[in-house]
């Protein structure tokens, strides 16, 4: 069945880096754009990045514009958000989610569980 | 970009329906949007994407037959019938839009669903 999990959470201080990891199985990875969606505590669900299948275009939130960056590889069927100059705002539980795409634009149709991470001095 | 407006909270007592809305910002009138269902402790869940003709393709894995949507302007709505404890949880309406190089997705603040 599909399976995405992430990893790679933990506390850090602010203005370091932190990569998180999402390893995905059950389904043709390269054929899905996938996306970074993030809830902070006690907030609701944020869209923090996409990308799409193959890695061609890459899009972000605007909060995350310019220190986050999402990457894939495809031959190890796993999704990467590189997080930089990371702030306390930046505290939130983060998922990755496969897209399916139709006529009408992406869903997000499977989630993995979750990975959080504190930034905090 | 649209904007996705929620009511904060909705209640229902165990075996009755509600109906939970998801409003369009002026202009969107054709969006569709995806409702997911979010539980403490889990990832979301996709449960169906609705436009102004109903649902839009199929509903997600799982999704019992009391959940059923339909839309009317700029509202999208889901209507959960005969409601059980379990689905006690958060939902959030979302959409993406543009395309290359401007694409955005948003989601609506949530709706906490208390069952009685």
């Amino acid at each position: 069945q599909v399976q995405l999990v992430e990893s790679g959470g933990g506390v850090v201080q602010p203005g370091t880096s932190l990569t998180l990891s999402c390893t995905v199985s059950g389904f043709t990875f390269t054929t899905y754009a996938m996306y970074w969606v993030r809830q902070a505590p006690g907030k609701g669900l944020e869209w923090v990045a996409t990308i799409s299948n193959h890695g061609v275009n890459r899009y972000y939130g605007d909060s995350v514009r310019g220190r986050f960056t999402v990457s894939r590889d495809d031959s190890q069927n796993t999704l990467f958000l590189h997080m930089n100059s990371l702030k306390s705002d930046d505290t939130a539980v983060y998922y990755c989610a496969r897209a399916t795409r139709d006529t009408s634009g992406f869903y997000c149709d499977s989630w993995g569980q979750g990975t959080l991470v504190t930034v905090s001095s | 970009q649209p904007v996705l407006t929620q009511p904060p909270s909705a209640s229902a007592s165990l075996g009755a329906s509600v109906t939970l809305t998801c409003t369009l910002s002026s202009g969107y009138s054709n969006y569709k949007v995806d409702w997911y269902q979010k539980s403490p402790g889990k990832g979301p869940r996709f449960v169906m994407r609705v436009g102004t003709g109903g649902i839009v393709g199929f509903k997600g894995d799982g999704v019992p037959d009391r959940f059923s949507v339909w839309g009317s302007g700029l509202n999208r709505y889901l209507t959960i019938k005969n409601i059980q404890e379990e689905d006690e949880s958060d939902y959030y309406c979302g959409a993406d839009h543009g395309g290359v190089p401007n694409f955005v997705a948003v989601f609506g603040a949530g709706t906490k669903l208390t069952v009685l």
